[in-house]
Protein backbone atom coordinates (compact mmCIF):
# COMPACT_ATOMS: atom_id res chain seq x y z
CA UNK A 1 0.00 0.00 0.00
CA UNK A 2 0.85 3.85 -0.04
CA UNK A 3 2.89 5.85 3.05
CA UNK A 4 4.18 8.94 3.29
CA UNK A 5 6.68 9.48 6.14
CA UNK A 6 7.76 12.94 7.07
CA UNK A 7 9.90 14.70 9.79
CA UNK A 8 8.28 14.53 12.89
CA UNK A 9 7.52 18.88 14.59
CA UNK A 10 7.25 21.17 15.82
CA UNK A 11 10.05 22.75 14.00
CA UNK A 12 10.99 26.40 15.43
CA UNK A 13 12.91 28.75 13.25
CA UNK A 14 14.14 31.83 13.43
CA UNK A 15 13.38 34.48 10.32
CA UNK A 16 15.91 34.20 7.25
CA UNK A 17 16.77 30.51 8.48
CA UNK A 18 17.09 27.85 5.97
CA UNK A 19 14.21 25.26 5.59
CA UNK A 20 13.98 21.52 5.14
CA UNK A 21 11.10 19.40 6.20
CA UNK A 22 11.92 15.45 5.33
CA UNK A 23 9.29 13.65 3.26
CA UNK A 24 10.06 9.93 2.25
CA UNK A 25 7.16 7.87 0.38
CA UNK A 26 6.20 4.09 -0.28
CA UNK A 27 3.94 3.66 -3.17
CA UNK A 28 2.67 1.14 -6.21
CA UNK A 29 2.64 2.75 -9.50
CA UNK A 30 3.64 6.38 -10.31
CA UNK A 31 2.80 8.67 -7.81
CA UNK A 32 2.34 12.21 -8.12
CA UNK A 33 3.67 14.21 -5.19
CA UNK A 34 2.66 17.27 -3.16
CA UNK A 35 3.05 19.78 -0.78
CA UNK A 36 0.34 20.96 1.06
CA UNK A 37 0.24 24.10 3.44
CA UNK A 38 -2.66 24.64 6.24
CA UNK A 39 -2.36 28.09 7.68
CA UNK A 40 -3.91 28.78 10.95
CA UNK A 41 -7.51 28.40 10.89
CA UNK A 42 -7.52 27.63 7.42
CA UNK A 43 -8.21 24.74 4.74
CA UNK A 44 -5.08 23.09 3.01
CA UNK A 45 -3.89 24.71 0.29
CA UNK A 46 -1.66 23.06 -2.46
CA UNK A 47 1.79 24.52 -2.13
CA UNK A 48 3.79 22.74 -5.27
CA UNK A 49 3.49 19.01 -6.70
CA UNK A 50 5.84 17.09 -8.75
CA UNK A 51 4.58 14.36 -11.12
CA UNK A 52 7.38 12.60 -12.16
CA UNK A 53 11.38 11.48 -11.16
CA UNK A 54 13.36 14.27 -11.22
CA UNK A 55 10.75 17.07 -11.95
CA UNK A 56 11.19 20.51 -8.86
CA UNK A 57 7.89 21.61 -8.35
CA UNK A 58 8.41 25.37 -6.66
CA UNK A 59 6.33 28.02 -5.58
CA UNK A 60 6.79 31.08 -3.13
CA UNK A 61 10.06 30.00 -2.55
CA UNK A 62 9.58 26.90 -1.52
CA UNK A 63 11.13 24.07 -3.67
CA UNK A 64 10.76 19.91 -3.64
CA UNK A 65 12.38 17.62 -6.22
CA UNK A 66 11.05 14.06 -6.93
CA UNK A 67 14.15 11.75 -6.04
CA UNK A 68 12.50 8.08 -7.31
CA UNK A 69 16.01 6.62 -6.52
CA UNK A 70 15.31 7.38 -2.34
CA UNK A 71 11.62 7.70 -2.48
CA UNK A 72 12.02 11.16 -1.28
CA UNK A 73 10.33 14.64 -1.71
CA UNK A 74 12.06 16.99 0.91
CA UNK A 75 10.43 20.44 1.22
CA UNK A 76 13.20 23.29 1.56
CA UNK A 77 13.29 26.89 1.41
CA UNK A 78 16.21 29.51 1.92
CA UNK A 79 15.08 31.88 3.96
CA UNK A 80 11.72 31.78 5.90
CA UNK A 81 9.52 34.54 7.03
CA UNK A 82 6.82 34.69 10.00
CA UNK A 83 4.16 34.27 7.37
CA UNK A 84 5.43 30.84 6.52
CA UNK A 85 4.25 29.70 10.09
CA UNK A 86 1.76 27.03 9.23
CA UNK A 87 1.26 22.97 8.95
CA UNK A 88 3.24 21.61 6.03
CA UNK A 89 1.60 17.92 4.69
CA UNK A 90 3.52 15.84 2.04
CA UNK A 91 1.34 13.39 -0.04
CA UNK A 92 0.88 11.22 -2.54
CA UNK A 93 -1.59 10.64 -5.67
CA UNK A 94 -1.42 7.08 -7.96
CA UNK A 95 -1.52 8.31 -11.48
CA UNK A 96 -2.51 5.77 -14.33
CA UNK A 97 -4.77 3.33 -15.14
CA UNK A 98 -6.36 1.01 -12.69
CA UNK A 99 -8.15 3.34 -10.48
CA UNK A 100 -7.68 5.48 -7.23
CA UNK A 101 -5.58 7.88 -8.95
CA UNK A 102 -8.19 10.24 -6.59
CA UNK A 103 -7.18 9.19 -3.45
CA UNK A 104 -4.54 11.48 -1.87
CA UNK A 105 -2.25 9.82 0.61
CA UNK A 106 -0.59 12.46 3.70
CA UNK A 107 2.05 12.22 6.07
CA UNK A 108 0.86 13.49 9.45
CA UNK A 109 1.93 16.92 8.45
CA UNK A 110 4.98 19.04 10.52
CA UNK A 111 4.33 21.88 12.04
CA UNK A 112 6.56 24.94 11.47
CA UNK A 113 6.63 28.03 13.12
CA UNK A 114 8.93 31.05 12.69
CA UNK A 115 9.87 33.58 14.99
CA UNK A 116 10.83 37.39 14.02
CA UNK B 1 -15.72 31.47 -7.36
CA UNK B 2 -15.90 31.24 -3.66
CA UNK B 3 -14.21 28.30 -2.61
CA UNK B 4 -14.98 24.81 -0.85
CA UNK B 5 -17.71 25.53 1.16
CA UNK B 6 -17.74 23.46 4.97
CA UNK B 7 -20.69 24.29 7.70
CA UNK B 8 -20.55 24.58 10.76
CA UNK B 9 -16.63 25.21 11.24
CA UNK B 10 -16.90 23.80 14.78
CA UNK B 11 -19.78 21.15 16.34
CA UNK B 12 -19.94 20.14 19.21
CA UNK B 13 -22.20 16.61 20.21
CA UNK B 14 -23.26 14.93 23.03
CA UNK B 15 -22.21 10.91 23.12
CA UNK B 16 -25.18 9.03 21.45
CA UNK B 17 -25.82 12.43 18.95
CA UNK B 18 -26.26 12.79 15.45
CA UNK B 19 -23.35 14.94 13.33
CA UNK B 20 -24.65 16.01 10.05
CA UNK B 21 -21.09 17.79 8.10
CA UNK B 22 -22.12 19.95 4.79
CA UNK B 23 -19.56 20.46 2.01
CA UNK B 24 -20.96 22.66 -0.66
CA UNK B 25 -18.32 22.09 -3.64
CA UNK B 26 -17.01 25.00 -5.91
CA UNK B 27 -18.83 25.63 -9.27
CA UNK B 28 -17.97 23.21 -11.75
CA UNK B 29 -16.57 20.65 -9.44
CA UNK B 30 -18.99 17.16 -9.62
CA UNK B 31 -16.52 15.27 -7.21
CA UNK B 32 -15.95 15.38 -3.87
CA UNK B 33 -14.17 13.73 -1.44
CA UNK B 34 -14.14 13.67 2.53
CA UNK B 35 -11.26 13.12 4.89
CA UNK B 36 -10.51 13.04 8.48
CA UNK B 37 -7.99 14.03 10.61
CA UNK B 38 -7.77 12.44 13.90
CA UNK B 39 -5.55 14.09 16.40
CA UNK B 40 -1.67 13.43 15.75
CA UNK B 41 -2.56 12.13 11.94
CA UNK B 42 -2.72 12.99 8.95
CA UNK B 43 -5.63 13.21 6.56
CA UNK B 44 -7.12 9.81 5.78
CA UNK B 45 -9.45 9.43 2.80
CA UNK B 46 -12.95 8.26 3.79
CA UNK B 47 -15.52 8.66 0.71
CA UNK B 48 -15.67 9.97 -2.95
CA UNK B 49 -18.90 10.69 -4.50
CA UNK B 50 -19.89 11.90 -7.56
CA UNK B 51 -23.43 13.49 -8.00
CA UNK B 52 -25.84 11.01 -6.44
CA UNK B 53 -23.08 7.94 -6.55
CA UNK B 54 -20.85 6.60 -4.14
CA UNK B 55 -17.38 5.68 -6.04
CA UNK B 56 -15.15 4.53 -3.30
CA UNK B 57 -16.25 4.32 0.53
CA UNK B 58 -13.18 1.73 1.42
CA UNK B 59 -12.16 4.61 3.95
CA UNK B 60 -15.36 4.86 5.96
CA UNK B 61 -15.94 3.15 9.13
CA UNK B 62 -18.59 0.12 8.04
CA UNK B 63 -21.34 1.29 11.10
CA UNK B 64 -22.48 4.72 11.94
CA UNK B 65 -21.05 6.89 9.15
CA UNK B 66 -22.92 7.64 5.79
CA UNK B 67 -22.44 9.87 3.11
CA UNK B 68 -24.27 11.34 0.26
CA UNK B 69 -24.35 14.29 -2.29
CA UNK B 70 -28.01 14.39 -3.78
CA UNK B 71 -28.79 15.88 -7.53
CA UNK B 72 -29.46 19.31 -5.94
CA UNK B 73 -27.75 20.63 -2.22
CA UNK B 74 -24.53 20.20 -0.91
CA UNK B 75 -22.91 16.58 -0.09
CA UNK B 76 -23.18 15.13 3.69
CA UNK B 77 -21.44 13.42 5.91
CA UNK B 78 -23.32 11.67 8.98
CA UNK B 79 -22.40 10.31 11.80
CA UNK B 80 -25.22 8.62 13.86
CA UNK B 81 -25.02 7.78 17.54
CA UNK B 82 -21.62 9.41 17.96
CA UNK B 83 -18.79 8.39 20.17
CA UNK B 84 -15.61 10.63 21.76
CA UNK B 85 -13.62 8.57 18.92
CA UNK B 86 -14.98 10.42 16.53
CA UNK B 87 -13.65 13.56 17.41
CA UNK B 88 -11.60 14.84 14.64
CA UNK B 89 -11.33 16.83 12.02
CA UNK B 90 -13.65 16.22 8.64
CA UNK B 91 -12.21 17.83 5.90
CA UNK B 92 -13.85 17.91 2.30
CA UNK B 93 -12.17 19.05 -1.23
CA UNK B 94 -14.09 18.87 -4.58
CA UNK B 95 -12.35 18.69 -8.44
CA UNK B 96 -13.68 19.14 -11.75
CA UNK B 97 -12.47 15.78 -12.31
CA UNK B 98 -10.47 12.68 -11.42
CA UNK B 99 -6.30 12.98 -11.41
CA UNK B 100 -7.19 17.24 -11.09
CA UNK B 101 -6.42 19.43 -8.39
CA UNK B 102 -8.29 18.38 -5.74
CA UNK B 103 -9.21 22.08 -3.81
CA UNK B 104 -10.10 21.76 0.40
CA UNK B 105 -12.46 23.32 2.23
CA UNK B 106 -11.36 24.86 6.06
CA UNK B 107 -12.69 21.43 7.29
CA UNK B 108 -15.49 21.05 10.53
CA UNK B 109 -13.97 20.31 13.59
CA UNK B 110 -16.19 17.27 15.43
CA UNK B 111 -16.13 17.51 19.49
CA UNK B 112 -17.92 14.73 21.23
CA UNK B 113 -18.35 15.27 24.83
Amino acid sequence: GNSVTQMEGPVTLSEEAFLTINCTYTATGYPSLFWYVQYPGEGLQLLLKATKADDKGSNKGFEATYRKETTSFHLEKGSVQVSDSAVYFCALRNEGSGGSNYKLTFGKGTLLTVNP
Amino acid sequence: NAGVMQNPRHLVRRRGQEARLRCSPMKGHSHVYWYRQLPEEGLKFMVYLQKENIIDESGMPKERFSAEFPKEGPSILRIQQVVRGDSAAYFCASSPGTSTEAFFGQGTRLTVV
